[in-house]
Protein backbone atom coordinates (compact mmCIF):
# COMPACT_ATOMS: atom_id res chain seq x y z
CA UNK A 1 0.00 0.00 0.00
CA UNK A 2 1.64 3.59 -0.87
CA UNK A 3 1.96 5.77 1.74
CA UNK A 4 -0.40 8.66 0.30
CA UNK A 5 -2.91 7.88 -2.02
CA UNK A 6 -4.83 10.33 -4.23
CA UNK A 7 -7.10 10.03 -6.71
CA UNK A 8 -5.71 9.12 -10.05
CA UNK A 9 -7.89 12.05 -12.06
CA UNK A 10 -7.69 13.65 -14.44
CA UNK A 11 -10.52 15.84 -13.57
CA UNK A 12 -12.21 17.97 -16.38
CA UNK A 13 -14.44 20.65 -15.23
CA UNK A 14 -15.94 23.64 -16.57
CA UNK A 15 -15.21 27.15 -15.03
CA UNK A 16 -16.75 27.37 -12.29
CA UNK A 17 -17.54 24.52 -11.18
CA UNK A 18 -16.78 22.99 -7.68
CA UNK A 19 -14.04 20.31 -7.60
CA UNK A 20 -13.01 18.21 -5.16
CA UNK A 21 -10.01 16.14 -4.30
CA UNK A 22 -9.35 13.29 -1.80
CA UNK A 23 -6.32 11.88 -0.12
CA UNK A 24 -5.92 8.93 2.18
CA UNK A 25 -2.27 8.53 3.97
CA UNK A 26 -0.87 4.99 5.71
CA UNK A 27 0.57 6.37 8.44
CA UNK A 28 -1.27 7.33 11.66
CA UNK A 29 1.58 8.95 13.36
CA UNK A 30 1.72 11.65 10.78
CA UNK A 31 1.92 15.10 12.06
CA UNK A 32 1.18 18.07 9.37
CA UNK A 33 -0.69 18.06 5.78
CA UNK A 34 -0.04 19.79 2.83
CA UNK A 35 -1.60 20.57 -0.40
CA UNK A 36 1.18 21.33 -3.27
CA UNK A 37 0.15 22.41 -6.71
CA UNK A 38 2.68 21.39 -9.60
CA UNK A 39 1.89 23.32 -13.13
CA UNK A 40 3.16 21.61 -15.60
CA UNK A 41 6.75 20.98 -16.14
CA UNK A 42 7.58 23.13 -13.41
CA UNK A 43 8.21 22.35 -9.67
CA UNK A 44 5.81 21.64 -7.01
CA UNK A 45 4.86 24.79 -4.77
CA UNK A 46 2.49 24.94 -1.33
CA UNK A 47 -1.37 25.41 -2.28
CA UNK A 48 -2.40 25.01 1.69
CA UNK A 49 -1.02 23.63 4.91
CA UNK A 50 -4.26 21.60 6.66
CA UNK A 51 -4.81 22.55 9.99
CA UNK A 52 -6.68 20.31 12.57
CA UNK A 53 -9.76 21.98 12.36
CA UNK A 54 -10.09 22.37 8.73
CA UNK A 55 -9.37 25.61 7.16
CA UNK A 56 -10.20 27.82 4.12
CA UNK A 57 -8.24 30.42 1.83
CA UNK A 58 -10.90 32.26 -0.51
CA UNK A 59 -11.94 29.38 -3.31
CA UNK A 60 -9.93 26.92 -1.26
CA UNK A 61 -10.94 24.76 1.59
CA UNK A 62 -9.33 21.56 3.21
CA UNK A 63 -10.42 19.42 5.84
CA UNK A 64 -8.52 16.82 7.81
CA UNK A 65 -9.62 13.24 9.97
CA UNK A 66 -7.18 11.77 11.63
CA UNK A 67 -9.36 9.01 12.50
CA UNK A 68 -10.53 8.19 9.03
CA UNK A 69 -6.51 9.21 7.67
CA UNK A 70 -8.34 11.50 5.32
CA UNK A 71 -7.76 14.65 3.72
CA UNK A 72 -9.35 16.70 1.35
CA UNK A 73 -9.45 19.98 -1.00
CA UNK A 74 -12.41 21.89 -2.15
CA UNK A 75 -12.26 24.18 -5.19
CA UNK A 76 -14.89 26.54 -5.49
CA UNK A 77 -15.79 28.42 -8.71
CA UNK A 78 -13.07 27.26 -10.87
CA UNK A 79 -10.94 29.37 -12.57
CA UNK A 80 -8.67 28.10 -16.22
CA UNK A 81 -5.62 29.48 -14.14
CA UNK A 82 -6.67 26.45 -11.33
CA UNK A 83 -5.46 24.21 -14.34
CA UNK A 84 -2.39 21.80 -12.67
CA UNK A 85 -2.00 18.94 -10.63
CA UNK A 86 -2.91 18.86 -7.06
CA UNK A 87 -0.39 16.58 -4.86
CA UNK A 88 -1.03 15.76 -1.24
CA UNK A 89 1.61 15.80 1.32
CA UNK A 90 1.86 14.53 4.64
CA UNK A 91 4.36 14.91 7.25
CA UNK A 92 6.43 12.96 9.46
CA UNK A 93 9.80 12.75 9.75
CA UNK A 94 9.93 13.00 6.18
CA UNK A 95 7.38 14.68 3.87
CA UNK A 96 5.36 11.85 1.31
CA UNK A 97 4.14 13.23 -1.89
CA UNK A 98 0.73 11.40 -3.48
CA UNK A 99 0.77 10.84 -7.29
CA UNK A 100 -1.32 13.93 -7.72
CA UNK A 101 -4.18 14.76 -9.49
CA UNK A 102 -4.33 16.92 -12.68
CA UNK A 103 -7.20 18.95 -13.14
CA UNK A 104 -8.34 20.97 -16.12
CA UNK A 105 -10.73 23.99 -16.18
CA UNK A 106 -12.24 24.65 -19.58
CA UNK A 107 -13.86 27.46 -20.92
CA UNK B 1 16.65 36.00 -1.00
CA UNK B 2 17.97 33.11 -2.79
CA UNK B 3 15.60 30.03 -3.59
CA UNK B 4 16.65 26.69 -3.75
CA UNK B 5 19.28 26.34 -6.79
CA UNK B 6 20.11 23.14 -8.41
CA UNK B 7 22.77 22.33 -10.99
CA UNK B 8 22.97 21.21 -14.17
CA UNK B 9 19.53 21.93 -14.79
CA UNK B 10 19.75 19.07 -17.80
CA UNK B 11 22.11 16.48 -17.72
CA UNK B 12 22.95 14.05 -20.61
CA UNK B 13 25.10 11.14 -20.10
CA UNK B 14 25.99 8.39 -21.58
CA UNK B 15 24.56 4.79 -19.66
CA UNK B 16 27.09 3.36 -17.41
CA UNK B 17 28.70 6.76 -16.83
CA UNK B 18 28.17 8.31 -13.06
CA UNK B 19 26.76 11.51 -12.60
CA UNK B 20 26.75 14.11 -9.68
CA UNK B 21 23.58 16.30 -8.69
CA UNK B 22 24.20 19.35 -6.58
CA UNK B 23 21.52 21.06 -4.46
CA UNK B 24 21.91 24.69 -2.83
CA UNK B 25 18.99 25.07 0.19
CA UNK B 26 17.83 28.22 1.32
CA UNK B 27 20.37 29.52 3.95
CA UNK B 28 19.68 28.25 7.26
CA UNK B 29 17.05 25.40 5.97
CA UNK B 30 17.94 22.88 8.42
CA UNK B 31 15.95 20.00 6.55
CA UNK B 32 16.70 19.04 3.31
CA UNK B 33 14.91 16.51 1.13
CA UNK B 34 15.44 14.93 -2.51
CA UNK B 35 12.51 13.24 -4.89
CA UNK B 36 12.77 11.70 -8.57
CA UNK B 37 10.44 12.52 -10.82
CA UNK B 38 9.68 10.79 -14.29
CA UNK B 39 7.71 12.06 -16.54
CA UNK B 40 4.16 11.76 -16.02
CA UNK B 41 4.18 10.18 -12.73
CA UNK B 42 4.12 11.84 -9.01
CA UNK B 43 7.40 12.40 -6.44
CA UNK B 44 9.05 9.42 -5.71
CA UNK B 45 11.13 10.31 -1.91
CA UNK B 46 14.49 9.62 -2.29
CA UNK B 47 15.82 10.52 0.61
CA UNK B 48 16.04 13.52 3.18
CA UNK B 49 18.84 15.73 5.66
CA UNK B 50 18.11 16.52 9.30
CA UNK B 51 21.42 19.00 9.26
CA UNK B 52 24.04 16.75 7.64
CA UNK B 53 22.00 13.39 8.62
CA UNK B 54 20.22 11.20 6.63
CA UNK B 55 18.12 9.11 9.12
CA UNK B 56 16.59 6.93 6.54
CA UNK B 57 18.17 6.10 3.04
CA UNK B 58 15.99 3.46 2.73
CA UNK B 59 14.03 5.58 -0.13
CA UNK B 60 17.28 5.27 -2.03
CA UNK B 61 16.72 2.94 -5.39
CA UNK B 62 19.59 1.10 -5.20
CA UNK B 63 22.72 0.87 -3.86
CA UNK B 64 24.05 3.05 -7.31
CA UNK B 65 22.63 6.22 -5.48
CA UNK B 66 24.43 7.62 -2.88
CA UNK B 67 23.96 11.22 -0.67
CA UNK B 68 25.44 13.51 1.48
CA UNK B 69 25.48 16.95 2.65
CA UNK B 70 27.91 19.08 4.39
CA UNK B 71 28.03 22.45 6.63
CA UNK B 72 24.18 21.79 7.30
CA UNK B 73 24.22 23.24 3.35
CA UNK B 74 25.14 21.28 -0.46
CA UNK B 75 23.83 17.84 -1.15
CA UNK B 76 24.89 16.20 -3.46
CA UNK B 77 22.86 12.94 -5.23
CA UNK B 78 25.41 11.02 -7.14
CA UNK B 79 24.36 8.01 -9.38
CA UNK B 80 26.75 5.45 -10.16
CA UNK B 81 26.85 3.58 -13.49
CA UNK B 82 23.83 5.00 -14.58
CA UNK B 83 20.81 3.06 -16.24
CA UNK B 84 18.11 3.83 -18.42
CA UNK B 85 15.69 4.09 -16.07
CA UNK B 86 17.28 6.58 -13.88
CA UNK B 87 16.17 9.33 -16.91
CA UNK B 88 13.76 11.90 -14.57
CA UNK B 89 13.52 15.19 -13.33
CA UNK B 90 15.63 14.96 -9.82
CA UNK B 91 13.80 17.44 -7.05
CA UNK B 92 15.62 19.17 -3.97
CA UNK B 93 13.28 20.98 -1.52
CA UNK B 94 14.67 22.33 1.62
CA UNK B 95 12.73 23.52 4.50
CA UNK B 96 13.60 25.89 7.56
CA UNK B 97 13.09 23.14 10.71
CA UNK B 98 11.74 19.62 9.60
CA UNK B 99 8.87 18.22 7.76
CA UNK B 100 5.99 20.67 9.49
CA UNK B 101 7.22 23.24 7.73
CA UNK B 102 6.96 24.49 4.12
CA UNK B 103 9.11 22.82 1.38
CA UNK B 104 10.67 25.08 -0.95
CA UNK B 105 12.00 23.22 -4.33
CA UNK B 106 14.52 23.95 -6.70
CA UNK B 107 13.54 23.89 -10.35
CA UNK B 108 15.28 20.29 -10.83
CA UNK B 109 17.78 18.51 -12.68
CA UNK B 110 16.61 16.95 -15.91
CA UNK B 111 18.81 13.59 -16.00
CA UNK B 112 18.76 11.75 -19.52
CA UNK B 113 20.49 8.77 -20.00
CA UNK B 114 21.11 7.96 -23.39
Amino acid sequence: RKEVEQDPGPFNVPEGATVAFNCTYSNSASQSFFWYRQDCRKEPKLLMSVYSSGNEDGRFTVQLNRASQYISLLIRDSKLSDSATYLCVVAYNDMRFGAGTRLTVKP
Amino acid sequence: GAGVSQSPSNKVTEKGKDVELRCDPISGHTALYWYRQRLGQGLEFLIYFQGNSAPDKSGLPSDRFSAERTGESVSTLTIQRTQQEDSAVYLCASSLIWANTEAFFGQGTRLTVV
